[in-house]
């Protein structure tokens, strides 16, 4: 079975630019979140997403935004890019959305803004 | 805020030894406490979990202790290898809403 898949890997933008992250969950599942992990840290929830529908949003600006679609896979964007934005951005997925369940980790996209 | 703690931040621990990472919560709605491995370059991965109505829970290798009363639990890795040199990080959930701590750096010295 395939894991998480994200895409794309890496990707180098510069301030002020937008970016669109993209993430695939595992078959059957239908929750998607977002993290962001910044060099030497733990991850930080961004945004939960179930039945495409947004069940939590963590301590990020409205910079940040995300959506989930029919097909349960979800884009995370960010606009008015900053220097601090640069960081492993991962995808997880679930099977529930709403009781605390595994939650599987995709290889994430590293963004570097410059 | 930091809403779980984890200690300690390195760890070197001979091959065939025992390592022991402790993390601590407050918030008393959590229900769900898995530990992830990560390695350089790659997103982390499922280890172990555990729910709090669970004091201990052992897969090969791997345990994890809960101690409900005290807000903490632990992860204890038997006879590490130097394969287990990873990123450790403990995590708590609640409502599927995860928090990490900040992760330990575990060295297995062949």
């Amino acid at each position: 079975d395939a894991g998480v898949t994200q895409s794309p890997t890496h990707l180098i933008k510069t301030r002020g630019q937008h970016v669109t992250l993209r993430c695939s969950p595992i078959s059957g599942h239908k929750s998607v979140s977002w993290y962001q992990q910044v060099l030497g840290q733990g991850p930080q929830f961004i945004f939960q997403y179930y039945e495409k529908e947004e069940r939590g949003r963590g301590n990020f600006p409205d910079r940040f935004s995300a959506r989930q679609f029919p097909n349960y896979s979800s884009e995370l964007n960010v606009n008015a890019l900053l220097l601090g934005d640069s960081a492993l951005y991962l995808c997880a997925s679930s099977f529930s959305g709403t009781d605390s369940h595994e939650q599987y980790f995709g290889p994430g996209t590293r963004l570097t803004v410059t | 805020q930091q809403q779980v703690k984890q200690s300690p931040q390195s760890l070197i621990v001979q091959k065939g030894g025992i390592s022991i990472i402790n993390c601590a919560y407050e918030n008393t709605a959590f229900d769900y406490f898995p530990w992830y491995q990560q390695f350089p370059g790659k997103g982390p991965a499922l280890l172990i979990a555990i729910r709090p109505d669970v004091s201990e829970k052992k897969e090969g290798r791997f345990t994890i202790s809960f101690n409900k009363s005290a807000k903490q639990f632990s992860l204890h890795i038997m006879d590490s290898q130097p394969g287990d040199s990873a990123t450790y990080f403990c995590a708590a959930s609640t409502g599927n809403q995860f928090y990490f701590g900040t992760g330990t750096s575990l060295t297995v010295i062949p």
